[in-house]
């Protein structure tokens, strides 16, 4: 089943503009991680929150966690052409021991217009 | 430092063929990973190696997927025979055995190997 919902699945604005997407998962986590892919490149990590955190900056990035509805936020402030790209966000679900998969969102497709 | 990398970077092939893929981790990074997108689904965990043990393999579909990872460096994943619905993107990760400060578990990623099975 799947385990991480992204919305929206598409986002268009313009440059300047704040952009939010929004992730849910199903299961207690350990971690959450938010990814950016480029047309035909791989996935690069952008940040990540525990699951005893609430809140994480890094740069234009604010990635928001509620446990309690099990879902996230990620905000991508004075948005730039250059971030134009899908995001996913990955929860790594909690257990015990090495168990390190992660559990991936729909992905939410960004335009950033020019 | 040289990222992960990943060959072939696309493939077609016929149904019912074998395909081999592989994937050269960070060096040094004893966590391998290998995961799969099929067009118009999320992202899924094939399976995960340390070293040349496979850790967590829950994901494979089925047992027409192998995954190797003789001396723990490279890894190859062959899929035979190949059905239309293995068709997808093929992604490797990699990540250092123990968590320095920063990392946190965080996964790099190769490019991904673009499968289409005609």
């Amino acid at each position: 089943s799947q385990q991480g919902e992204e919305d929206p699945q598409a986002l268009s604005i313009q440059e300047g503009e704040n952009a939010t997407m929004n992730c849910s998962y199903k299961t207690s986590i350990n971690n959450l991680q938010w990814y950016r892919q480029n047309s035909g490149r791989g996935l690069v990590h952008l940040i990540l929150i525990r699951s005893n955190e609430r809140e994480k900056h890094s740069g234009r990035l604010r990635v928001t966690l509620d446990t309690s509805k099990k879902s996230s936020s990620l905000l991508i402030t004075a948005s730039r052409a250059a971030d134009t790209a899908s995001y996913f966000c990955a929860s790594r679900p909690f257990s015990a021991g090495n168990n390190r998969k992660l559990i991936w969102g729909l992905g939410t497709s960004l335009a950033v217009n020019p | 430092e040289a990222g992960v990398t990943q060959f072939p970077s696309h493939s077609v092939i016929e149904k019912g063929q074998t395909v081999t893929l592989r994937c050269d981790p960070i060096s040094g990074h004893d966590n391998l990973y290998w995961y799969r997108r099929v067009m118009g689904k999320e992202i899924k965990f094939l399976l995960h190696f340390v070293k040349e043990s496979k850790q967590d393999e829950s994901g494979m579909p089925n047992n027409r997927f192998l995954a190797e990872r003789t001396g723990g460096t490279y890894s190859t994943l062959k899929v035979q025979p190949a059905e239309l619905e293995d068709s997808g993107v093929y992604f490797c990760a990699s990540s250092p055995r123990r968590i320095t400060s920063g990392s946190l578990y965080e996964q790099y990623f190769g490019p991904g190997t673009r499968l289409t099975v005609t």
